[in-house]
């Protein structure tokens, strides 16, 4: 189906440590994946991507790792600051389509 | 460059109405998606047009309607609109190959009263 879900609905981390959220995929023949970044009144920011044809991808302060073997997806965020705090998004794309299937959400809070 | 835009940022409507948001998508890209947000479901894909027309679409009553036009921009349609259909409408400008490039505006958010 079209499920990917997060393990975590909040995740508080003090600020200055590092973040890691996690997301579960359910969809085998995804190659495509995306986390973005949501604060209030706005809408979905990219943050990384990653293929199917990779297992770690960095950028700056954040990394994404992709297990294809158990279908989980993480994102974890390097000295965490009190911008990072939003709502994180995993997203799949669902091989040959251009549509994305998302999880819930998770929610992270950094305190200062 | 300019990033996706979409208009209007709110809408206040009554059930049974009809309404229609637009997106402008980022210059050169050909690929406009639509989704609908609401707490208890997430995000949902709607549909996505690519060169004027339809490409993909998800599961939602045929009430929701789009369109896309020559310049890329896209609008989409909610008929006899329901209490339900209250959400944040977010559409995601892409280059229209699969797997690349999602930038998302910064949504509608229409309320059915």
């Amino acid at each position: 189906g079209e499920s990917v879900g997060l393990h975590l609905p909040t995740l508080s981390v003090q600020e200055g440590d590092n973040s890691i959220i996690n997301c579960a995929y359910s969809n085998s023949a995804s190659d495509y994946f995306i986390w973005y970044k949501q604060e209030s009144g706005k809408g979905p920011q990219f943050i990384i991507d990653i293929r199917s044809n990779m297992d770690k991808r960095q950028g700056q302060r954040v990394t994404v790792l992709l297990n294809k073997t158990v279908k989980h997806l993480s994102l974890q965020i390097a000295a965490t600051q009190p911008g990072d705090s939003a709502v994180y998004f995993c997203a799949e794309n669902m091989g040959g389509n251009n549509r994305l299937a998302f999880g819930k959400g998770n929610q992270v809070v950094v305190i200062p | 460059k300019a990033g996706v835009t979409q208009t209007p940022r709110y809408l206040i409507k009554t059930r049974g109405q009809q309404v229609t948001l637009s997106c402008s998508p980022i210059s050169g890209h050909r690929s406009v998606s639509w989704y609908q947000q609401t707490p208890g479901q997430g995000l949902q894909f709607l549909f996505e047009y690519f060169s004027e027309t339809q490409r993909n679409k998800g599961n939602f009553p045929g009430r929701f309607s789009g369109r896309q036009f020559s310049n890329s921009r896209s609008e989409m349609n909610v008929s006899t609109l329901e209490l339900g259909d209250s959400a944040l409408y977010l559409c995601a400008s892409s280059p229209g190959q699969v797997g690349y490039g999602y930038t998302f505006g910064s949504g509608t958010r229409l309320t059915v009263v």
